[in-house]
């Protein structure tokens, strides 16, 4: 079993319409991240959160610390926003956990 | 948060042959990470790797294949030793910030041919 599951693995969405990617982990965390990949394999950072909500733009993240989930939220999505969507976890003591990613598609 | 420059981005080797991956970071980091990202895969950690001193391997990965050398706090290079079409991948490397998080570098694509 990963210690970081995200859900769903693939996701095609219209233009505009509002997105969400879901993560679960079992493991306690120190912070927990939220990044975007593009087709020419460059890495984003979108966010770190250790606790509440944070809003870039378009995007939210969330996390809620007793249930050790967190969900991203795209809303009025665009086709620039097609990527790998990859959750990652730190824990005390350096460890870090990668999810799998979420591959989105936005259609036009 | 921490600016990475990763070279080569790209490159095309012959099987058996063995190439150098740079990271150099604009500020002195503790944490710095090499990764390999295998066609429609996530991201596999291969190694931490520790100014000074060996770099830590992680299950699977060994030093003979994938040394590392970590001479300051600014600077990282990965090797991949005798090449086999099952090494084409991209690698990258990242650091930590706290705080910040995680910065990557642009990646290396390899393919071995």
């Amino acid at each position: 079993k990963n210690e970081v599951e995200q859900s769903p693995q693939n996701l095609t969405a219209q233009e505009g319409e509002f997105i969400t990617i879901n993560c679960s982990y079992s493991v306690g965390i120190s912070a927990l991240h939220w990044l975007q990949q593009h087709p020419g394999g460059g890495i984003v950072s979108l966010f770190m959160l250790s606790s509440g909500k944070k809003k870039h733009g378009r995007l939210i993240a969330t996390i809620n610390i007793q249930e050790k989930h967190s969900s991203l939220h795209i809303t009025a999505s665009h086709p620039r926003d097609s990527a790998v969507y990859i959750c990652a976890v730190k824990r005390a003591g350096n460890q870090f956990y990668f999810g799998t990613g979420t591959s989105l598609t936005v259609i036009p | 948060s921490a600016v990475i420059s990763q070279k080569p981005s790209r490159d095309i080797c012959q099987r058996g042959t063995s190439l150098t991956i740079q990271c150099q970071v604009d500020s002195q980091v503790t944490m710095m990470f090499w990764y390999r990202q295998q066609p429609g895969q996530s991201l596999t950690l291969i190694a931490t790797a520790n100014q000074g001193s060996e770099a830590t391997y992680e299950s699977g990965f060994v030093i003979d294949k994938f040394p590392i050398s970590r001479p300051n706090l600014t600077f990282s290079t990965l090797t991949v030793s005798n090449m086999s079409p099952e090494d084409s991948s991209i690698y990258l490397c990242s650091v930590w910030t706290d705080g910040y998080g995680y910065t990557f570098g642009s990646g290396t694509r390899l393919t071995v041919v």
